[in-house]
């Protein structure tokens, strides 16, 4: 099946260093891949879309030049956390729709990020 | 913009019963798919069901668009169905991007 693979999946860092995460679609091209956050025991927040040769849209309240996202392939993304802050600390997952025609998303196995 | 509500918020099992989870969204929606997020965090595709219903194994899903509401069925729970069920939906707007719901914490007791 499809699927959808991120790295690092765990990460801890300085504050006021930055941290790039890795999207990678393993088995399908993706023109389109999508950034969540996830605190403790919350549910997931949509951040941004990743469009492959173009700008990153970014959701509401979410800092574009905090979480630079960059689609470099059909078959990858990047978001880097620039210049974390503890309050940066999350699980972030990335995903990807399989074919354009359903729709269905697959999602990565999550990159969980501690800032100290 | 659009709310997805899940209930129960947390649930207890034991082994071997059956439960029900419920999904309640406030607009039209395309698409809605079901997650199981194991404790690593992993979400686990379960069902891919914008109207209708599906099964598979213990799990089945039935979706009432007309009426904005999805259920998941667990028949015979096991101790690994532990974890947190999400729904999610797609707002409508072609833009492939899900909106996820708050979430149903299952434990499973042996």
């Amino acid at each position: 099946g499809a699927v959808v693979s991120q790295h690092p999946s765990r990460v801890i860092c300085k504050s006021g260093t930055s941290v790039k995460i890795e999207c990678r679609s393993l088995d399908f091209q993706a023109t389109t891949m999508f950034w969540y956050r996830q605190f403790p025991k919350q549910s997931l927040m949509l951040m941004a879309t990743s469009n492959e040769g173009s700008k990153a849209t970014y959701e509401q309240g979410v800092e574009k030049d905090k979480f630079l996202i960059n689609h470099a392939s059909l078959t990858l993304s990047t978001l880097t956390v620039t210049s974390a802050h503890p309050e940066d600390s999350s699980f972030y997952i990335c995903s990807a729709p399989l074919a354009s025609s359903t729709g269905e998303l697959f999602f990565g196995e999550g990159s969980r990020l501690t800032v100290l | 913009g659009i709310q997805v509500e899940q209930s129960p918020p947390d649930l207890i099992l034991q082994e071997g019963a059956n439960s029900t989870l419920r999904c309640n969204f406030s607009d039209s929606v395309n698409n809605l798919q079901w997650f199981h997020q194991n404790p690593w965090g992993q979400l686990i595709n379960l069902f891919y069901i914008p109207s209708g219903t599906k099964q598979n194994g213990r799990l089945s899903a039935t979706t009432v668009a007309t009426e904005r509401y999805s259920l998941l069925y667990i028949s015979s729970s096991q101790t690994t169905d532990s974890g947190v069920y999400f729904c999610a939906v797609e707002r409508g707007t072609g833009a492939n991007n899900l909106f996820f719901g708050t979430g149903t914490r299952l434990t499973v007791i042996p």
